[in-house]
């Protein structure tokens, strides 16, 4: 599986876009970049993925660059309610498995 | 909106007891997963399962770990014979047939060994 760098931590001010950057340089063709969060020890919800082109959902953005090298997470309008750790994950889908590898992800603090 | 339901929410054992983690998953799910996250670390994959048997598992499932689907909605994951070191959260997840699918989480069960 690819493996994604993050920044340990960041600070967004509510109300501001919060843009969470990742880098997974040694992404295969056929992996999907996948967003989760984890609030407080909760279960990792799942935010958005996407392949090459650049998606969109009612929680939040993903931009992929051209050569899939990194990507960002933007939440357009940031609330305290997305405080959390925020992870990137290179999707591998061995056989029927479809695993995700959790890292140390992001841990965004959304401030007043 | 369908979720993942887990029982019980804080389960505590002695050591050398034998428990059982409960899960329902989304009902049209095929693919089922136990995670595990001990206090302060980072989220660790257990074990995958598909068509009924086990399609992969880390090198933390050991033979002190079972999975089972005894019936058409639950999936268990049973620790023989618990040590201290296996208190953790513990995470069932499911996901839909295919590549492009996201795998939806259940809210965790504690478990403390003491």
């Amino acid at each position: 599986d690819a493996k994604t760098t993050q920044p340990p931590s960041m600070d967004c001010a509510e109300g501001r876009a919060a843009n969470l950057p990742c880098n997974h340089s040694t992404i295969s063709g056929n992996e999907y970049v996948y967003w989760y969060r984890q609030i407080h020890s909760q279960g990792p919800q799942y935010i958005i993925h996407g392949l090459k082109n650049n998606e969109t959902n009612e929680m939040a953005s993903l931009i992929i660059t051209e050569d899939r090298k990194s990507s960002t997470l933007i939440l357009p309008h940031a609330t305290l309610r997305d405080t959390a750790v925020y992870y990137c994950i290179v999707r591998a889908l061995s056989g029927n498995t479809g695993k995700l590898i959790f890292g140390q992800g992001t841990t965004l603090q959304v401030k007043p | 909106e369908p979720e993942v339901t887990q029982t019980p929410s804080h389960q505590v054992t002695q050591m050398g007891q034998e428990v059982i983690l409960r899960c329902v998953p989304i009902s049209n799910h095929l693919y089922f997963y136990w995670y595990r996250q001990i206090l302060g670390q980072k989220v660790e994959f257990l074990v995958s399962f598909y068509n009924n048997e086990i399609s992969e598992k880390s090198e933390i499932f050991d033979d002190q770990f079972s999975v089972e689907r005894p019936d058409g909605s639950n999936f268990t994951l049973k620790i023989r014979s618990t040590k201290l070191e296996d208190s953790a959260m513990y995470f069932c997840a499911s996901s839909d047939v295919g590549m492009n699918t996201e795998a939806f989480f259940g809210q965790g069960t504690r478990l403390t060994v003491v």
